[in-house]
């Protein structure tokens, strides 16, 4: 079964510093994978995928993300966080066994102090 | 463009009463989705259509949750009777299609308070 894992659930950052939020993933096939981002009482916001190519996707809000086969990842990084930056942050693969369904983890907080 | 419409965005209702919620999702999106999102959890999906047809239902508490989406369009989810267990946010999302590249938009979603 497919499968994402956000082991911390809770990140804290001092602004102007780099930020990760980590995310690991367990696929069988192709792995097709997102970022979201969700700001108090908002629904969830698309912030990057990885289909297929470059290892390193970027995507909006100055977020990127790196793509690791080996090692089954794919963190979420911005080179220097914004305390707007602080939201719940959630990981995603898409089911590719049947119904393309998205599966999400369970959502790391960033907390990015002043 | 046009986001994922939803309503309403708050309801409160008794345990035992039934609550209908309304999606709208981006014009040209064949694929809708409901999910349900518990305090403090990621999102879980209850029911995915392709168009007006149901792809993904596993997870609908069917004894008591309902959804349709008859034209293709818009789609609605209904809980009768409510449980307290119901209290969560319930989010809709659409996208292009059942390709894999294909990217889900999410709507604001719909807070319930079961009291």
């Amino acid at each position: 079964a497919q499968s994402v894992a956000q082991p911390e659930d809770q990140v804290n950052v001092a602004e102007g510093n780099p930020l990760t939020v980590k995310c690991t993933y367990s696929v069988s096939g192709n792995p097709y994978l997102f970022w979201y981002v969700q700001y108090p009482n908002r629904g969830l916001q698309f912030l990057l995928k990885y289909i297929t190519g470059d290892n390193l996707v970027k995507g909006s809000y100055g977020f990127e993300a790196e793509f690791n086969k080996s090692q089954t990842s794919f963190h979420l990084k911005k080179p220097s966080a914004l305390v707007s930056d602080s939201a719940l942050y959630f990981c995603a693969v898409r089911d590719t066994s049947g119904t393309y369904k998205y599966i999400f983890g369970t959502g790391t907080r960033l907390k990015v102090l002043a | 463009e046009a986001g994922v419409a939803q309503s309403p965005r708050y309801k409160i209702i008794e345990k035992r009463q039934s609550v209908a919620f309304w999606c709208n999702p981006i014009s040209g999106h064949a694929t809708l989705y409901w999910y349900q999102q518990i305090l403090g959890q990621g999102p879980k999906l209850l029911i995915q259509f392709q168009n007006n047809g149901v792809v993904d239902d596993s997870q609908l508490p069917k004894d008591r949750f309902s959804a349709e989406r008859l034209k293709g369009v818009d789609s609605t989810l209904k809980i009768q009777p409510a449980k307290l267990e119901d209290s969560a946010v319930y989010l809709c999302a659409s996208s292009l299609g059942l390709d894999t590249t294909d990217t889900q938009y999410f709507g604001p979603g719909t807070r319930l308070t079961v009291l």
